[in-house]
């Protein structure tokens, strides 16, 4: 596709319960991020990832939250023992230097 | 550490009026602007973008920005708003040789006939 996709959508889990959040970039993009988004607030930045490797993951909250980008495209963010205050939307963004394309999000739920 | 001032966290604003929404930026040397938009239920949409020379930037949509080194500031501005423009602007700066964009909290603009 053209831009960034991110599945799924929305997600509902309970607390405690493991997820995967998954992103793909725009083709060709060797940069992906992850950033979070918590109502009313400004996306904050999580990981980023040049190529395979994760550049810069100072973001990451705690080691609940990993993120891998196996073959330098796709990636997957990966959230363990999930907890209430995990629910937010999670953005991804890819880029080739410079500017940064979103993805439309995901929306998680920790109930 | 860089960080992004959006002081106005609601605005209305009337059909065909102007718009300038404010944005202060907190940073040793001239980091990298931009301005992202956010529809409902939407990403995140880049307006506009300034990394060097002329400081009035054009965008789409009809959005334009200034950057005023003086007053650490990054206004957006259009001359007439139109009814889809009602969504949240984000401003986000992001420092040169750091690939981590820092977001302020947001305006949301509510646009009245």
């Amino acid at each position: 596709g053209a831009g960034v996709s991110q599945t799924p959508s929305n997600k509902v889990t309970e607390k405690g319960k493991y997820v995967e959040l998954r992103c793909d970039p725009i083709s060709g993009h060797t940069a992906l991020y992850w950033y979070r988004q918590s109502l009313g607030q400004g996306p904050e930045f999580l990981i980023y990832f040049q190529g395979t490797g994760a550049a810069d993951d100072s973001g990451l909250p705690n080691d609940r939250f990993f993120a891998v980008r196996p073959e330098g495209s796709v990636s997957t963010l990966k959230i363990q023992r999930t907890e209430r205050g995990d629910s937010a939307v999670y953005l991804c963004a890819s880029s080739n230097g410079g500017t940064q394309y979103f993805g439309p999000g995901t929306r998680l739920l920790v109930l | 550490a860089q960080s992004v001032t959006q002081p106005d966290i609601h605005i209305t604003v009337s059909e065909g009026a102007s718009l300038e929404l404010r944005c202060n930026y907190s940073y040793g040397a001239t980091p990298y602007l931009f301005w992202y938009v956010q529809s409902p239920g939407q990403g995140l949409q880049l307006l506009l973008k300034y990394f060097s020379g002329d400081t009035l930037v054009q965008g789409i949509k009809g959005f334009e920005a200034e950057f005023k080194r003086s007053q650490s500031s990054f206004n957006l501005r259009k001359p007439s708003v139109h009814w889809s423009d009602a969504a949240e602007y984000f401003c986000a700066v992001v420092r040169f040789g750091n690939e981590k964009l820092t977001f302020g909290t947001g305006t949301r603009l509510t646009i009245i006939p």
